[in-house]
């Protein structure tokens, strides 16, 4: 397996325009978290899915941001209309569930964002 | 006014030398554990985990010591390399009703450098 696969890997957009993250999770992982890291705020857990129903979505700063997931390997996080101080670094990971085995969550390599 | 970033810790070494990355966590209920390594430009990868039912773990030149009376979490790297230069954040999840993976909550992190 390729691992999680996010895009784009940068993306630099003006405020006010939309901006949509993507990512791919590892096939057969069946939660899916998006987090975002700043260097005010560290890494910051947004939302996470399980069998593409989101769980807990207390991260999610306003409701400029959405996610979905629309099949098991698929999910966007969108921002409408974005802001600078959305500008930051924001991974997708997936994972197994926890239950007797090893269950660390796999990390994409994350998109860069820049509003400006 | 002018914004003030995570001041992380750091912890500066000579390569060969042990070094201990600690992590205190707030959440009693945590009953899983997982450190992670985060080299600059690339998403969070995997190091060791460890469950609450163990004190210690041990794996390639690390080991993770748990103090669950103090909620408190080190990582030992044995024989420090240049290439072990990193941000290491330490995670904690819990295993909520016994059957479902909850969300993993990082800590701030710590830049380790190590010198060659």
């Amino acid at each position: 397996d390729a691992g999680v696969i996010q895009s784009p890997r940068h993306e630099v957009t003006e405020m006010g325009q939309e901006v949509t993250l993507r990512c791919k999770p590892i096939s057969g992982h069946d939660y899916l978290f998006w987090y975002r890291q700043t260097m005010m705020r560290g890494l910051e857990l947004l939302i996470y899915f399980n069998n593409n129903v989101p769980i807990d979505d207390s991260g999610m700063p306003e409701d400029r941001f959405s996610a979905k997931m629309p099949n098991a390997s698929f999910s966007t996080l969108k921002i409408q209309p974005s802001e600078p101080r959305d500008s930051a670094v924001y991974f997708c990971a997936s994972s197994l569930p926890l239950q007797g085995r090893r269950a660390e969550a796999f990390f994409g390599q994350g998109t860069r964002l820049t509003v400006v | 006014g002018e914004s003030v970033g995570l001041h992380l810790p750091t912890l500066s070494v000579q390569e060969g030398d042990n070094s201990i990355i600690n992590c205190a966590y707030s959440n009693s209920a945590s009953d899983y554990f997982i450190w992670y390594k985060q080299e600059s430009g690339k998403g969070p990868q995997f190091i060791i985990d460890i469950r609450s039912n163990m004190d210690k773990r041990q794996g390639q030149r690390v080991t993770v010591l748990l103090n669950k009376t103090v909620k408190h979490l080190s990582l030992q790297i044995a024989a420090t390399q240049p290439g072990d230069s990193a941000v290491y954040f330490c995670a904690e999840a819990s295993n909520a009703g016994g059957t479902s993976y909850g969300k993993l909550t990082f800590g701030q992190g710590t830049i380790l450098t190590v010198h060659p």
